[in-house]
């Protein structure tokens, strides 16, 4: 099993362009999150899917679009990249609802903006 | 809205000295978890605690839940370089994602 995948691995991208970030689970777990990590600040939730049909904003949703497109992917796009979104962005699938569900992470997207 | 506090920010331990972590919040939790993030690598959920006063071990890790439900600890006995990386407490407050805020974490340097 691969787990949770996530791509691409590094990104730097130009103040303002857009780009999607992929994220796929095959343990056929029902939720999917997005979060950020910043330096001293742990992990930050951005979206998540408790189900298949279903996204909800977290902690700082702003700047960010979701689609969870099948029970497996989850996606997370930003339309117009800003410097403050340079960060690592770890998707995360749980079987359960995720607050009292452990959660398995991919590798992470390393997001440069400049 | 809810605060997970974690300290310290940094430990160096000789190998074979102990440690600690400590987590707190600002609101009584339903249950916390951990998880240990090797330097650039991913998280990898550790253990789940749910019940007041709560203490699970797994080799040399120990993980305590408060009777309060507010605070946890992270205790790993006679440390080794494997042991090198950051761990994060996730305070939960039910079964919402939204509800699980994660502390700032813990930089563990293990020296030889």
């Amino acid at each position: 099993n691969a787990g949770v995948t996530q791509t691409p691995k590094f990104q730097v991208l130009k103040t303002g362009q857009s780009m999607t970030l992929q994220c796929a689970q095959d343990m056929n777990h029902n939720s999917m999150y997005w979060y950020r990590q910043d330096p001293g600040m742990g992990l930050r939730l951005i979206y998540y899917s408790a189900s298949e049909g279903t996204t909800d904003k977290g902690e700082v949703p702003n700047g960010y679009n979701v689609s969870r497109l099948n029970k497996r992917e989850f996606s997370l796009r930003l339309e117009s990249a800003a410097p403050s979104q340079t960060s690592v962005y770890f998707c995360a699938s749980s079987e359960g609802a995720g607050g009292n569900s452990p959660l398995h992470f991919g590798n992470g997207t390393r997001l440069t903006v400049t | 809205g809810q605060q997970v506090m974690q300290i310290p920010q940094y430990q160096h331990v000789q190998e074979g000295e102990d440690f600690t972590t400590y987590c707190n919040s600002s609101t009584t939790l339903s249950n916390i978890q951990w998880y240990k993030q090797r330097p650039g690598g991913h998280p990898v959920f550790l253990i789940q605690l749910v019940k007041s006063g709560e203490v699970k071990k797994q080799k040399r890790l120990t993980f305590q839940f408060g009777e309060a439900k507010k605070n946890s600890s992270l205790h790993i006995t006679a440390t080794q370089t494997t042991d090198v990386g950051t761990y994060f407490c996730a305070g939960g407050r039910g079964g919402s994602a939204r509800q699980l805020t994660f502390g700032s974490g813990t930089q563990l340097t293990v020296l030889p």
